[in-house]
């Protein structure tokens, strides 16, 4: 059973295309995220989302829209792909709940702008 | 300022010695948690141990156990008898406002360490 999955595992796309990467979680989790992993392996949260609704946003270009259709998914549309956006795309979940939680990771995404 | 710190890029070790990866942080947040990742070449992140900034002793979870020093803000991972599935990228991550902060889960990386077991 796979915990958080997401799809696709590889899109290679051209510059000023429009793509979309879809996440499941089947944990139950509140609480979901994308982060962007860059060619140097650096991490990094772009947004979060508790059921549904929208609570981190790190400055992320307005092309990357998050959208929740419910609490178990949460999909990231890019629009007008750059060059620059080339990098691996992980999905994760949580629980809401102060103190510990672990974020569980979907396989990541990687996205390859030419 | 970084917020958290791993210094050694990357590592060499003899497979069943133990090895420590550095990883220091940056907070003015009483309540704090540490998180330590593994994300081998296939590309998944893995939770490999969790470290709460109350918590009195040092977190063990089977090979790997977490030398939690408060006072100089480091939280090193110690992985004992190592092996050869051990070679991966590791991250120290943190998460800030442990018991408030609703809403705000995110996770701060640091740059990672690449560890290679030599056989």
């Amino acid at each position: 059973d796979t915990a958080v999955s997401q799809t696709p595992k590889y899109l290679v796309t051209q510059m000023g295309n429009d793509k979309s990467i879809k996440c499941e979680q089947n944990l139950g989790h509140d609480t979901m995220y994308w982060y962007k992993q860059d060619s140097k392996k650096f991490l990094k949260i772009m947004f979060s989302y508790n059921n549904k609704e929208l609570i981190i946003n790190e400055t992320v270009p307005n092309r990357f829209s998050p959208k929740s259709p419910d609490k178990a998914h949460l999909n990231l549309h890019i629009n007008s792909l750059e060059l620059g956006d080339s990098a691996v795309y992980f999905c994760a979940s949580s629980q809401l709940a102060g103190g510990f939680y672990e974020q569980y990771f979907g396989p990541g995404t990687r996205l390859t702008v030419t | 300022a970084q917020k958290i710190t791993q210094t050694q890029p990357g590592m060499f070790v003899q497979e069943k010695e133990a090895v420590t990866l550095d990883c220091t942080y940056d907070t003015s947040d009483p309540s704090y948690g540490l998180f330590w990742y593994k994300q081998p070449s296939s590309g998944e992140m893995i939770f490999l141990i969790y470290q709460g900034s109350y918590d009195q002793q040092n977190a063990t979870e089977g090979r790997y156990s977490l030398n939690f020093q408060k006072a100089r803000k480091s939280a090193n991972l110690v992985i004992s008898a190592s092996q050869l599935g051990d070679s991966a990228m590791y991250f120290c991550a943190m998460r800030e406002g442990l018991w408030s902060n609703f809403g705000n889960e995110k996770l701060t990386f640091g740059t990672g360490t690449r560890l290679t077991i030599i056989p």
